[in-house]
């Protein structure tokens, strides 16, 4: 079965750029679309499409893929970007939708 | 503006089928959109569970092993998940989310999660 790759945990310094991977062999042909999810909350779309920002999400987050691995990097993180994070991509048909690990950002 | 929303036991005894609702406002379920369900075990990362569109046409993770159906009623503007024969390992909190087809955004809207334990 198809799987995502995430470290599990990343720690900055407030203001210091963070930076979150996802591997999959699928990656250079498929989408990568990342989620934030706060404790006790429900994920919330911060990147869609390896690099699009939804509405309402800051323009420190920002996303980008290369080869078999996607980045999810924030510019300038604050405390309230900790969370853990989640990236999301389908299998090589399509139909299968695969969650990596998630990665637990810590700012302090 | 769309809004999720889970409902269902909170509770299921082990063997027995885990059923949950997903009512959906804001939207008509009959648009250009799929409807997707995804649970999280506890202290652990997400897993999909699988879509259905408007048409009835359904999508699953085989990691279920064929024990998850959804359905949807557009009658009522929700849509549902079954799974049976549950054991501990399906204790989660589980998740109702769109697709939204027409801009091409995945899981733009998600309900707030429903926890829902095996156990006897």
């Amino acid at each position: 079965s198809y799987e995502l790759t995430q470290p599990p945990s990343v720690s900055v310094s407030p203001g210091q750029t963070a930076r979150i991977t996802c591997s999959g062999d699928e990656l250079p042909k498929k989408y990568v679309n990342w989620f934030q999810q706060k404790s006790g909350q429900a994920p919330v779309l911060v990147i869609y499409e390896d690099n699009k920002r939804p509405s309402g999400i800051p323009e420190r987050f920002s996303g980008s893929s290369s080869g078999t691995m996607a980045t999810l990097t924030i510019g300038g993180a604050q405390v309230e970007d900790e969370g853990d994070y989640h990236c999301y991509s389908p299998d090589s048909s399509g139909d299968l939708r695969v969650f990596g690990g998630g990665t637990t950002l810590t700012v302090l | 503006q769309v809004q999720l929303q889970e409902s269902g036991p909170g509770l299921v005894k082990p063997s027995g089928t885990l059923s949950l609702t997903c009512a959906v406002s804001g939207v008509s379920i009959s648009t250009n959109n799929w409807w997707n369900w995804v649970r999280q075990p506890p202290g652990k990362g997400l897993e999909w569970i699988g879509e259905i569109y408007q048409t009835g046409h359904t999508k699953y993770n085989p990691s279920l092993k064929s024990r998850a159906t959804i359905s949807v009623d557009k009658s009522k503007n929700q849509f549902s998940l079954k799974v049976t024969s549950v054991t501990a390992a399906d204790t989660a909190v589980y998740y109702c989310a769109r697709d939204n087809n027409v801009d091409d955004i995945p899981l733009d809207f998600w309900g707030r999660g429903i926890l829902v334990t095996v156990s006897s």
